[in-house]
């Protein structure tokens, strides 16, 4: 079945570690690719999408995230992180010809320690 | 400009009853989506609108769900009967048309459900 998988359900880092979550989807074809956040207590909310032109795209707050077509992944990395990344990060795919609906993955839990 | 709004936040409710949810899209947006987010997975489309008509329900549990959008701005979701396995939090969200080029979904704060 078509999907989109992210490996790790919780992930700890101290405060200026780095960050990389992963993302992979199994849909062939052109896809459109999204990071959503959630922080505690608030509303899902875009970091960064990409639709074309260069796979390595710039979102919100320093984030960044990497399109490799052959591995069909699309992980989410920050060099350095803080305390108020502490969310859950969610990564979605627009499969061709589904009318911009968006599969999701399972989320990745987040805790920075100060 | 306001965002995706919805209500209530909080609904308990028993096995057997029914509950409606609401939630009004950010003003101009033609494309509207149901999403249902169980504890531990990610949000898992129910429904999508595009102004008062239905793009895709194949989702929707349709012998207990039900959503509307008859004047192709606020929308309503219905769940008659509840069951335990429907707690869940119930997203909202909304995108402009979708013959733009580019775009992304707005989502509002959620309205959580719990069934006894």
């Amino acid at each position: 079945a078509q999907s989109v998988s992210q490996h790790n359900h919780h992930v700890i880092l101290s405060e200026a570690a780095s960050l990389e979550l992963g993302c992979n989807y199994s849909y062939g074809g052109t896809v459109n690719l999204f990071w959503y956040v959630q922080y505690p207590g608030q509303h899902l909310q875009l970091l960064l999408k990409y639709f074309s032109g260069d796979p390595l795209v710039k979102g919100i707050k320093g984030f960044e995230a990497e399109f490799i077509k052959s591995k069909f992944s699309f992980n989410l990395r920050k060099p350095s992180v803080q305390w108020s990344d502490t969310a859950e990060y969610f990564c979605a795919v627009n499969a061709p010809g589904s009318a911009r609906q968006l599969t999701f993955g399972s989320g990745t839990q987040l805790t920075v320690l100060p | 400009e306001a965002g995706v709004a919805q209500s209530p936040r909080y609904k308990i409710i028993e096995k057997r009853q029914s509950v409606a949810f609401w939630c009004n899209p950010i003003s101009g947006h033609a494309t509207l989506y149901w999403y249902q987010q169980i504890l531990g997975q990610g949000p898992k489309l129910l429904i999508q609108f595009q102004n008062n008509g239905v793009v895709d329900d194949s989702q929707l549990p349709k012998d207990r769900f039900s959503a509307e959008r008859l004047k192709g701005v606020d929308s309503t979701l219905k769940i008659q009967p509840a069951k335990l396995e429907d707690s869940a939090v119930y997203l909202c969200a909304s995108s402009r048309s979708l013959r733009d080029g580019d775009y992304e979904q707005y989502f509002g704060p959620g309205t959580r459900l719990t069934v006894t």
